[in-house]
């Protein structure tokens, strides 16, 4: 139980374009879900926490325009990048939290998705 | 001082013994407490939570905790080539928002054969 899906796994796209991930709780309803960033040779980075049905809070640093997080239902949380640039190319990952399962702030997290903006 | 440390590593462990991983935390009043192995190029698996002072075992996992000294920590028995990867403490922090988790940088384990 609790898994997490994420999709794509990679992109690559242009300069000036936008891309968006998916995540998603296939076996459980989140309650919360949380996007990271994770650049290489470095520790997970926090980008916000998403709740179902309201706005994302944003980690200090991070700009809530460029990243757009939608958190629609209680299973799909989306993170737009738009007009992304060759710094945001990083491995994106998604969790997902949710009394049902585990410790209550248990988080299970998805494969990542990985962004190469050329 | 960082809210979550980790020795970076990596900690290099001979086949079959035991890797002790550590981590401290600073706030006193932190809740529950997590370890999680991320293999390079993947994301973050979890391996167990714990939120009671003492140990707590899981197959070859044992997590201690001990909220007075403020620490947690892990123990790998019978470590395996197959354990090499990084280990993310994780935190639940009683003044964070939410259940957001403060990680720690990690501490990268090596099982040499």
């Amino acid at each position: 139980g609790a898994v997490v899906s994420q999709h794509p796994s990679r992109v690559i796209c242009k300069s000036g374009t936008s891309v968006k991930i998916e995540c998603r709780s296939l076996d459980f309803q989140a309650t919360t879900m949380f996007w990271y960033r994770q650049f290489p040779k470095q520790s997970l980075m926090l980008m916000a926490t998403s709740n179902e049905g309201s706005k994302a809070t944003y980690e200090q640093g991070v700009e809530k325009d460029k990243f757009l997080i939608n958190h629609a239902s209680l299973t799909l949380s989306t993170l737009t990048v738009t007009s992304a640039h060759p710094e945001d190319s990083s491995f994106y990952i998604c969790s997902a939290s949710s009394p049902q399962t585990g410790w209550r702030d248990t988080q299970y997290f998805g494969p990542g998705t990985r962004l190469t903006v050329l | 001082q960082k809210e979550v440390e980790q020795n970076s590593g990596p900690l290099s462990v001979p086949e079959g013994a035991i890797a002790s991983l550590n981590c401290t935390y600073s706030d006193r009043g932190s809740q529950s407490f997590f370890w999680y192995r991320q293999y390079s190029g993947k994301s973050p698996e979890l391996i167990m939570f714990i939120y009671s002072n003492g140990d707590k075992e899981d197959g070859r996992f044992t997590a201690q905790l001990n909220k007075a000294s403020q620490y947690v920590s892990l123990l790998i028995r019978d470590s395996q080539p197959s354990d090499s990867a990084t280990y993310l403490c994780a935190v639940n922090m009683i003044k964070a928002a939410g259940n957001k988790l403060t990680f720690g940088g990690g501490t990268r384990v090596l099982v040499k054969p």
